[in-house]
């Protein structure tokens, strides 16, 4: 099993280029998660998707939209990418069901963004 | 709103000695508790986890307690070894990160 995966692993955007982070995940997992990691600090969760089709928002969702349409991948699009959005980011999954292992998060090895 | 707590945010020591770290949350229903390593340039992944009907588990130099009613849980690292230096966060259900410890272990 590959686990959780993220396209691209660096990229470099100018101010207001638009881009897609696709993560996959080969677990059968039903959540996905998106978040967010500054120089520094911990991890904001932007959106997440309890499910195929499903979508929600996190703590930090301004400037970014997502999608599900396949359980195993989950996108993260930047319409109009800004300086302020410099920064790694990482996708996460967990089972999502009752199960004793179920809260545990698996992320993807994220990707390194620079808006110019 | 949700609150998570996390202390101390950089500690350092040296090799061989013990490491506390502890996080306090808000909401009284989060029932899972655990934390993540995050080494430099790398992924977070789970060390370790404990649900809100046991008050402590072990593995091997690591631990964690809970307290479910003053709402805290702790990590502890024994007989710390070099490798152990990164940073930690603990991430109760269903809430935020906490903020992170830097922890550095001095040979």
């Amino acid at each position: 099993n590959a686990g959780v995966t993220q396209t691209p692993k660096f990229r470099v955007l100018k101010t207001g280029q638009s881009m897609t982070l696709l993560c996959a995940q080969d677990m059968n997992h039903e959540y996905m998660y998106w978040y967010r990691q500054d120089p520094g600090m911990g991890l904001r969760l932007i959106h997440y998707s309890v499910g195929e089709g499903t979508t929600a928002k996190g703590e930090v969702p301004d400037g970014y939209n997502v999608s599900r349409l396949k359980k195993q991948n989950f996108l993260l699009g930047l319409e109009s990418a800004a300086p302020s959005q410099t920064s790694v980011y990482f996708c996460a999954s967990t089972p999502g069901l009752e199960l004793p292992s179920s809260y545990e998060q698996y992320f993807g090895p994220g990707t390194r963004l620079t808006v110019t | 709103g949700e609150n998570v707590e996390q202390h101390p945010s950089t500690l350092s020591v040296q090799e061989g000695d013990s490491a506390v770290i502890k996080c306090t949350y808000s909401d009284s229903a989060s029932n899972y508790f655990p934390w993540y390593k995050q080494e430099l340039g790398k992924r977070p992944q789970l060390i370790i986890d404990i649900r809100s009907n046991v008050g402590e588990k072990k593995d091997q130099r690591i631990a964690v307690t809970l307290n479910k009613t003053a709402k805290h849980f702790s990590l502890h690292i024994t007989e710390t070894q070099p490798e152990d230096s990164a940073v930690y966060f603990c991430h109760p259900r269903d809430m935020r990160f906490g903020a992170g410890t830097r922890l550095t272990v001095k040979p």
